[in-house]
């Protein structure tokens, strides 16, 4: 059991807005980045936001990131076929060091 | 470009270590700030970090799950990365990735994966 709570999974038509919210504590998400990862099947995953809310280069401004509290969130604007992955919120927390949360996986339906 | 290459795929028994190299190429290994970071993924699983090596300084962080079992370790004449788990048991069978850490789990290359299977 992760202490990064993400939802199993997230489904969105092409074009949509989809949020992906990934909940943690005063110990990880409340004082430190939260960064977030795409994984597509059988590859490594991928860096999607660097920093709360800062795109890598090459990444579509599609992407964002934003984190409020204790709570972080993705969204993914303008929704398409190839965003069919799996995503992950990560975060340095102070007792137990790097947590990644149980993962989300995104079908476009 | 930079690249993280790992070595290749094992087998191993209950009990017995494993060690992992990931090479880096394509980037200053013992730059101010820059680790490596491994990381692993149990099959149909999320992703759990181990532990984490300065390559400027060699400093350590192991994940609270892995303390005592895991030893990570560079070469610096060989810019490579190592990564030894003990006491293996069958939930160890995964695939370990190393990944650069510009900063705290800020992971922007990756290696292409080990697979590690503990079987008997």
């Amino acid at each position: 059991q992760s202490l990064l709570t993400q939802p199993p999974s997230a489904s969105g038509t092409p074009g949509q807005r989809v949020v992906i919210s990934c909940s943690g504590s005063n110990s990880n998400i409340g004082r430190n980045v939260v960064r977030w990862y795409q994984q597509f099947p059988g590859t490594a995953p991928k860096l999607l936001i660097s920093s709360d809310n800062q795109r890598p280069p090459g990444v579509p401004d599609r992407f964002s990131g934003s984190k409020s509290g204790t709570s972080a969130s993705l969204a993914i604007s303008g929704l398409q076929s190839e965003d069919e992955a799996d995503y992950y919120c990560a975060v340095w927390d102070d007792r137990l060091n790097g947590v990644f949360g149980g993962g989300t996986k995104l079908t476009v339906l | 470009q930079v690249h993280l290459v790992q070595s290749g795929a094992e087998v191993k028994k209950p009990g017995a270590s494993v060690k992992v190299s990931c090479k880096a190429s394509g980037h200053t290994f013992m730059k101010y700030g820059l680790g490596i970071s491994w990381v692993r993924q149990a099959p149909g699983q999320g992703l759990e970090w181990m532990g984490w090596i300065s390559t400027y300084n060699g400093d350590t962080v192991y994940g609270q799950n892995f303390q005592g079992r895991v030893t990570i370790t560079t070469d610096i004449s060989t810019t490579t990365a190592f990564m030894e788990l003990r006491g293996l048991r069958s939930d160890d069978t995964a695939i370990y990735y190393c990944a650069r850490d510009a900063s705290t789990l800020n992971f922007d290359y990756w290696g292409q994966g080990t697979l590690v299977t503990v079987s008997s």
